[in-house]
């Protein structure tokens, strides 16, 4: 049983254009990281977001938790070929772990 | 600064061998986890360490041992490859375990078992 599910898992767009992936769980977390994994190498860490509704940004990118701490987005605008990528949501679980979707795969075609 | 080094980056094993697969970090981290990722499934927890001496299995441990010595090493044991090890293993440490802190990750081991 996957307990975060990502969506959509693979998506293309041209470079300039906006695109929204999301994570979803019928569980609540206390908080929830967003990784970007690029080839050959291991995630690295953008953002975590820890109360419900809360709004991050990162330059063009925007993360926002759900009121209920059971779903976030990860919004790109004006996507470059930089932002291609594997993004992946965790959610932080009680017993020292992470829960990890299966990526929502992102390639920004210049 | 080095992070977390994994080795080996690659490494073809056949059936039933063993092998260690090792992992270093130098930021005096208490907790290391160990994950393997398969084509298209994400992330999932083989083991983790909360601190040396202390060790606790994951999400998919049948078939791998670990160990945790010291505060830096974290080595991951296949005693009996099989090919459904077949994957990438990724290597990470925490300052604590709390949800508002990250995972740090090394560069991967991509292992193949024939």
């Amino acid at each position: 049983t996957q307990l975060l599910e990502q969506s959509p898992q693979f998506l293309s767009i041209q470079e300039g254009e906006n695109l929204t992936v999301y994570c979803n769980s019928s569980s609540v977390f206390s908080s929830l990281q967003w990784y970007r994994q690029e080839p050959g190498e291991g995630p690295v860490l953008l953002v975590t977001v820890v109360t419900g509704g809360e709004v991050k940004k990162l330059k063009r990118l925007t993360f926002q938790f759900g009121d209920a701490r059971k779903d976030s987005s990860l919004h790109i605008t004006a996507a470059q070929p930089g932002d291609t990528g594997l993004y992946l949501c965790a959610g932080a679980q009680g017993n020292n772990r992470l829960a990890f979707g299966k990526g929502n795969q992102v390639v920004v075609i210049p | 600064n080095a992070g977390v080094t994994q080795t080996p980056k690659f490494r073809i094993l056949k059936i039933g061998q063993s092998m260690t697969l090792q992992c270093t970090q130098d930021m005096n981290h208490n907790y290391m986890y160990w994950y393997r990722q398969d084509p298209g499934m994400g992330l999932k927890l083989i083991y983790y360490s909360v601190g040396a001496g202390i060790t606790d299995k994951g999400e998919v441990p049948n078939g791998y041992n670990v160990s945790r010595s010291t505060t830096e090493d974290f080595p991951l044991r296949l005693e009996l490859a099989a090919p459904s090890q077949t994957s990438v293993y990724f290597c990470a440490s925490s300052y604590t375990s709390t949800g508002a802190q990250p995972q740090h990750f090394g560069d991967g081991t991509r292992l193949s078992i024939l």
